[in-house]
């Protein structure tokens, strides 16, 4: 058990629905990062929270959307879902933003319909 | 462009033998190179990194190459055994302007270890 929490585990919905994925990070840990896999695009960082704040921007679409809360948990909302959007969605984090070590969540799969 | 090419998708070895997974990255830049594990079903887990300044970093049954020259990676495991089996993916560390960093994974290699 890595500590961070992802809720929910599966997710289905329809194209045009919007969704919003939950993250607790590992307790102590500030930074958190959100992570997309596909079966065609392997592992690809979407965006990264440090205290509440961006810090670090990947290939996250428009569409999708992030915070970090007060709390340190964080949310990503993906709208306007499209088939392409099924994947499993990740969310890691680290003590501090830089480090190597992260400690990933058992993510969240979403299957588009 | 950034990418993290792995050589092989599937490693096949006997269980107490030694595997070795290589991995080519392309951007020169990275501060760390991280070797990930993934299991079935579980998120990717954290085994070794290497500083981009070093060539070589061992840890408990796993060591890490770094070649800069032809821009190669590779993570050596000791003794093979049933539960190393899984996906291992090399990453590229990069720290962004304003403090953040980002992983860049590359496509995978699957162990499998055979009893």
């Amino acid at each position: 058990d890595s500590g961070v929490t992802q809720t929910p585990k599966h997710l289905i919905t329809a194209t045009g629905q919007r969704v919003t994925l939950r993250c607790s990070p590992r307790s102590g840990d500030l930074s958190v990062y959100w992570y997309q896999q596909s079966l065609d695009q392997g592992l690809q960082f979407l965006i990264q929270y440090y205290n509440g704040e961006e810090r670090a921007k990947g290939n996250i679409l428009e569409r999708f959307s992030a915070q970090q809360f007060p709390d340190l948990h964080s949310e990503l909302n993906l709208s306007s879902l499209e088939l392409g959007d099924s994947a499993l969605y990740f969310c890691a984090s680290s003590v501090l933003p830089g480090d190597t070590e992260a400690f990933f969540g058992q993510g969240t799969r979403l299957t588009v319909v | 462009g950034e990418s993290v090419g792995l050589h092989l998708p599937t490693l096949s070895v006997q269980e107490g033998d030694n595997s070795i997974i290589n991995c080519a990255y392309s951007n020169s830049a990275s501060d760390y190179f991280i070797w990930y594990k993934q299991e079935s079903g579980k998120g990717p887990q954290f085994i070794i990194d290497i500083r981009s300044n070093m060539d070589k970093r061992q840890g408990q049954r796993v060591t890490v190459l770094l070649n800069k020259t032809v821009k190669h990676l590779s993570l050596q495991i000791a003794a093979t055994q049933p539960g190393d089996s899984a996906v291992y993916f090399c990453a590229e560390n990069m720290k962004l302007t304003g403090g953040g960093n980002k992983l860049t994974f590359g496509t995978g290699t699957q162990l499998k270890v055979e009893l």
